[in-house]
């Protein structure tokens, strides 16, 4: 099993600002294979980031994935208030699925 | 628009079984993988388990497997997962997710969620 640790546990930012999450692989993961979602409370999940540094549709060119090999990253630029909540990278490698911690985001 | 409804959750003892169904609409279902992702109350999201377009790829996570058996009805638009032994630390919310690739490959993001359904396992 592939184990994603995400960092930091929580990230306290002003609106405005940017983020900039970490999610570390165990082993190599294919960056093709590298999903980031956002989730608040009472909502389903929604995907942001797929194969490493592709957006979903309807997803703002604020957010941005990258990395390759154990290492990526999700940032988010100009934060909005709507921005703020958990944020979980996902890998498919090949191997089952497994999801990162998560990252939560709040407001400073 | 792509609709994922799921049920059969509630409180059920532990050893017990419990068979939660996931309802699509909207999209092409037997084109899609689909998938089963848990939320423990308060904690993270983890992924259960995966069926590919035509049910030749499963896989199931290791603390699942052997308890729990995932299956679609194309035909009929729903996927399942059955769930037995049911134990205490099962309890938790439920999501039916939907893959990504039309060409209803495995290993994809997950695009679109229910709004989940949740299972208590307690005496």
């Amino acid at each position: 099993e592939i184990v994603l640790t995400q960092s930091p546990g929580t990230l306290s930012l002003s609106p405005g600002e940017t983020a900039t999450l970490s999610c570390r692989a165990s082993r190599t993961v294919r960056s093709f294979y590298l999903a980031w979602y956002q989730h608040k409370p009472g909502q389903a999940p929604r995907l942001l980031i797929y194969g490493g540094s592709s957006r979903a549709a309807g997803v703002p060119d604020t957010f941005s994935g990258s990395g390759s090999g154990t290492d990526f990253t999700l940032t988010i630029s100009r934060l909005e208030p709507e921005d703020f909540a958990v944020y979980y990278c996902q890998h498919y490698d090949h191997t089952s699925p497994t999801f990162g911690q998560g990252t939560k985001l709040e407001i400073k | 628009e792509v609709q994922l409804v799921e049920s059969g959750g509630g409180l059920v003892q532990p050893g017990r079984s419990l068979r939660l169904s996931c309802a699509a609409s909207g999209f092409s279902f037997g084109d899609y993988a689909m998938h089963w992702v848990r939320q423990v109350p308060g904690k993270g999201l983890e992924w259960v388990s995966g069926i590919n377009w035509k049910s030749d790829t499963i896989d199931y996570a290791a603390s699942v497997k052997g308890r729990f058996t995932i299956s679609r009805d194309n035909e009929n638009n729903s996927l399942y997962l059955q769930m037995d032994s049911l134990r205490p630390e099962d309890t938790a919310l439920y999501y039916c997710a939907k893959g990504d690739d039309s060409s209803g490959y495995f290993y994809t993001g997950l695009d679109s969620w229910g709004p989940g359904t949740l299972v208590t396992v307690s005496t």
